[in-house]
């Protein structure tokens, strides 16, 4: 089974509403990364958090990390309809040199 | 352009018939590795390679093969392909992390290779 897990498995929301997902993970972990997928596409990079830092901000992206509770959120603002995507989380440990996803949350922003 | 290229996009096949699916990015990237994607099960890593004639097993290995025989090539082969071998397959690579090595794990993935056993 997968490392991560997000919550919720899909979400619904109105454009111009905020999205919330988050993520927990069960190992140890040097980052968390967040990718995005479109409908049967590859996945794409979207922000990269270091296990030191605590919260970070990129465009409409904000993306917290909390390695007590071995979780994280990812906030999208402002959501557009271009937002509907699937979502996952990644873990990566150095040592094991892989990166480790959980099993994503599916966005849908109706217009 | 900067990208991983997989190739075919798609493939319906029969049990037992060898099939490769070919890999190839222009990053010149160290680390290379092959995911399947499964309807409720995610993304699960079945090979990678951290440089050139150095692979290694994941997470769901059984029924696969892989070669780094370039820096730039990683294949995945299924020898005698079944039909629990059905599904979505991605490519990607990461660079390592200049002259301190390491890597920070962010993946640069294909567009997907979706394989039908039949």
């Amino acid at each position: 089974s997968q490392q991560g897990e997000e919550d919720p498995q899909a979400l619904s929301i109105q454009e111009g509403e905020n999205a919330t997902m988050n993520c927990s993970y069960k190992t140890s972990i040097n980052n968390l990364q967040w990718y995005r997928q479109n409908s049967g596409r590859g996945l794409v990079h979207l922000i990269l958090i270091r296990s030191n830092e605590r919260e970070k901000h990129s465009g409409r992206l904000r993306v917290t990390l909390d390695t007590s509770k071995k979780s994280s959120s990812l906030l999208i603002t402002a959501s557009r309809a271009a937002d509907t995507a699937s979502y996952f989380c990644a873990g990566y440990n150095t040592n094991a040199g892989k990166s480790t996803f959980g099993d994503g949350t599916t966005l849908t922003v109706k217009p | 352009e900067a990208q991983v290229t997989q190739n075919p996009r798609y493939l319906i096949t029969v049990t037992g018939k060898k099939l490769t699916v070919t890999c190839s990015q222009n990053m010149n990237h160290e680390y290379m590795s092959w995911y399947r994607q499964d309807p409720g099960l995610g993304l699960r890593q079945i090979y990678y390679s951290m440089n050139v004639e150095v692979t290694d097993k994941g997470d769901v290995p059984e029924g696969y093969k892989v070669s780094r025989k370039e820096k730039r090539n990683f294949p995945l082969i299924l020898e005698s392909p079944s039909p629990n071998q059905t599904s979505l397959y991605f490519c990607a690579s990461s660079p390592h992390l200049g002259t301190s090595g390491g890597l920070t794990g962010e993946l640069f993935f294909g567009e997907g290779s979706r394989l039908t056993v039949l």
